[in-house]
């Protein structure tokens, strides 16, 4: 299996609501990562996770709270979004040492927020 | 301070022609570059590594440390390969660094 999968593939959710995005891998990589991308433009990195811990955070807003249960599990929950947070999540892994090893990335969740 | 410039937004070339997709870094270490594509609707996908000199879908990319540069290229451009090209540099930490982009568009 050398996908990453990521579900639901669209969400549509309102400012109140609470909902979680959900991405899987299994490929043995250590790394996993959350990134936003808007239209037409590069993924802007959200968070990265070495090892099932939280290794960075680009100062990501607090509505946004990441979660990794387990090495192949990888979890973005969402709360009191606003509508400039729509936009395609993007969820990556990569094996965790050097070596060149390059980041392979989901299909996305295409999010909107009403 | 590790960046990536892909100074064309936008490139046009007709089929058949030759393409180069400029990439420029800057990094202190060794870098590890990468070239990444997203077709239409689809996910965003490796094309190329530096560490790899390989030729994929007949692109060929160069790392030139002494202009800090990963230039992509291709002899002869097909309709196909339309699409979004982002060089990415890989940094420390596991921090990936992508370019803005290039749009190419191949005109039949």
């Amino acid at each position: 299996d050398t996908e990453v999968t990521q579900t639901p593939k669209h969400l549509v959710m309102g400012m109140t609501n609470k909902k979680s995005l959900k991405c899987e891998q299994h490929m043995g990589h250590r790394a996993m990562y959350w990134y936003k991308q808007k239209a037409k433009k590069p993924p802007e990195l959200m968070f990265v996770y070495s090892y099932e811990k939280l290794s960075i955070n680009e100062s990501v807003p607090s509505r946004f709270s990441p979660e990794c249960p387990n090495s192949s599990l990888l979890n973005l929950h969402l709360h009191a979004l606003q509508p400039e947070d729509s936009a395609l999540y993007l969820c990556a892994s990569s094996q965790d040492s050097g070596g060149y090893q390059p980041q392979h990335f989901g299909d996305g969740t295409r999010l909107s927020i009403l | 301070a590790q960046r990536v410039t892909q100074p064309e937004k936008l490139l046009s070339v007709f089929k058949g022609a030759p393409v180069e997709l400029k990439c420029n870094y800057s990094y202190s270490g060794s870098p590890e570059l990468f070239w990444y594509v997203q077709y239409s609707r689809q996910r965003l996908q490796l094309l190329l590594r530096h560490i790899s000199r390989e030729s994929i879908k007949g692109f060929t990319a160069d790392l030139n440390k002494g202009e800090t540069s990963f230039h992509l290229k291709k002899p002869f451009a097909q309709e196909e390969d339309s699409a979004m090209y982002y060089c990415a540099l890989r940094g420390p930490g596991n921090q990936f660094y992508f370019g803005t982009g290039t749009s190419l568009t191949v005109i039949p």
